[in-house]
């Protein structure tokens, strides 16, 4: 069946580190790929997405590149910062649903 | 402030009990989704709607049921509660642009969720 797997958390980082979220999916077809990012006591909202092999997207300093033949989507940040502690979610979409990772935690300290 | 409006925020109640947790979604949007986010569970869908009608079914148990309102708000009615559904509910709405799957994009606008707590 289609899925998605993070890697667990927390990813507790110092500020300006380097972030990596691995995210590897299973699906038929070809799926759009998405990160989504839920703040502290807030809905989800989409931080970026890519819709086919090789695409990358990017936001806010974050990106991730559809890699096809490692079906992988993994998230990536050069300089983290306290604000983007957050819970952050892998997402594929199939036939028309939109199927979330676990999701993985990421705090970020001074 | 994503546009979705969901309520209650907060909701206690006991065993057994029936509740309905209600979405407005972004002006425009005509689909609705509803999740179910806990913690051994993750973020699960149970259902979508689009323009009124049933589109798609997730892990939905049997007594929960939903509905879409010709004005397009949703509500998500739990009944018979048990305390294992204690978790947060979102509701999410979305445009899509025409008919099938072609025309999801996948870009959802989630509600701040309504946290429920069963005793």
């Amino acid at each position: 069946g289609n899925s998605v797997t993070q890697m667990e958390g927390p990813v507790t980082l110092s500020e300006e580190a380097f972030l990596t979220i691995n995210c590897t999916y299973t699906a038929t077809g070809y799926p759009s790929l998405f990160w989504y990012v839920q703040y502290p006591g807030e809905g989800l909202q989409l931080l970026l997405k890519a819709t086919k092999a090789d695409d990358k997207g990017s936001n806010k300093g974050f990106e991730a590149t559809y890699r096809k033949e490692t079906t992988s989507f993994h998230l990536e940040k050069g300089s983290v910062q306290v604000s983007d502690s957050a819970v952050y979610f892998c997402a594929l979409l199939v036939t028309g649903k939109l199927i979330f990772g676990q999701g993985t935690t990421l705090q970020v300290k001074p | 402030d994503s546009g979705v409006t969901q309520t209650p925020k907060h909701l206690i109640t006991a065993t057994g009990q029936r509740v309905t947790l209600r979405c407005s979604p972004r002006s425009g949007d005509l689909s609705v989704y509803w999740y179910q986010q806990s913690l051994d569970q993750g973020l699960q869908f149970l259902i979508q709607y689009y323009n009124g009608e049933e589109r798609a079914k997730g892990n939905i148990l049997e007594r929960f049921s939903a509905q879409q309102f010709p004005d397009l708000h949703s509500e998500l009615n739990l009944s018979s509660l048990e305390l294992g559904d204690s978790a947060l509910y979102f509701c999410a709405s979305s445009v899509v642009a025409s008919g099938g799957y072609a025309g999801y994009t996948g870009e959802l606008f989630f509600g701040e969720g309504s946290r429920l707590t069963v005793l």
